[in-house]
């Protein structure tokens, strides 16, 4: 059975450009959850959508949205990167809302020079 | 404040010796204690939930506990491939997971 995936694998972008994150959850999982690692820390808590409505958000800035389709794939975009949002962004699918046990993709390597 | 402490940060063991990792958590209604293996670079691999104290779950060398203030991750004569960060987060009222910084195993031959 196939995972959660997550697109690009390796990303480079320079200050103030925009990315966009995708992520393809498990199959007849309806809830996707964003978090972004840094380097020797856990994953901080981004956003959490289910059934495309946001349920969660994390303490992050407005430069960060997200977005569910109807089949219940996931974008990420962060706008005016700064080099501080260099990090692994995670991308998590569960059955359910709330704290269902949560499947992690591969991430996405974002460098921002 | 909800918060997740893990411990020890780093844990050197060789190959054989048993050991223990905890997991310290501040939530406020406990929905879920989750722990977690990542590889370097790679996504964590999920382990185990546990949702109440007294709880035990086991998978091949590893064992996880729960009680009303803490966790613990056991695990029984470690192999080296078992080295590996080790997560753990807990979930509560609100729709997220809270991680603690992991601790980082080396097992050696």
């Amino acid at each position: 059975d196939a995972g959660v995936t997550q697109s690009p694998t390796h990303l480079i972008k320079t200050r103030g450009q925009h990315v966009t994150l995708r992520c393809s959850p498990i199959s007849g999982h309806k809830s996707v959850s964003w978090y972004q690692q840094v380097l020797g820390q856990g994953p901080q808590f981004i956003f959490q959508y289910y059934e495309k409505e946001e349920r969660g958000r994390g303490n992050f800035p407005d430069r960060f949205s997200a977005r569910q389709f109807p089949n219940y794939s996931s974008e990420l975009n962060v706008n005016a990167l700064l080099l501080g949002d260099s990090a692994l962004y995670l991308c998590a699918s569960s059955l359910g809302p709330g704290t269902d046990t949560q499947y992690f993709g591969p991430g996405t390597r974002l460098t921002v020079l | 404040e909800d918060q997740v402490t893990q411990s020890p940060e780093a844990l050197r063991l060789q190959e054989g010796e048993s050991s223990s990792l905890n997991c310290s958590y501040t939530v406020s209604g406990l929905r879920g204690l989750f722990w977690y293996r990542q590889d370097p670079g790679k996504g964590p691999e999920f382990l185990f939930t546990l949702y109440s104290a007294g709880e035990e779950k086991e998978k091949e060398r590893l064992k996880a506990t729960l009680t009303k203030k803490e966790s613990f991750l056991h695990i029984t004569a470690p192999k080296p491939e078992d080295s590996a960060t080790y997560l753990c987060a807990a979930g509560g009222a609100t729709n997220k997971l809270i991680f603690g910084t992991g601790t980082l195993l080396a097992v050696q031959p």
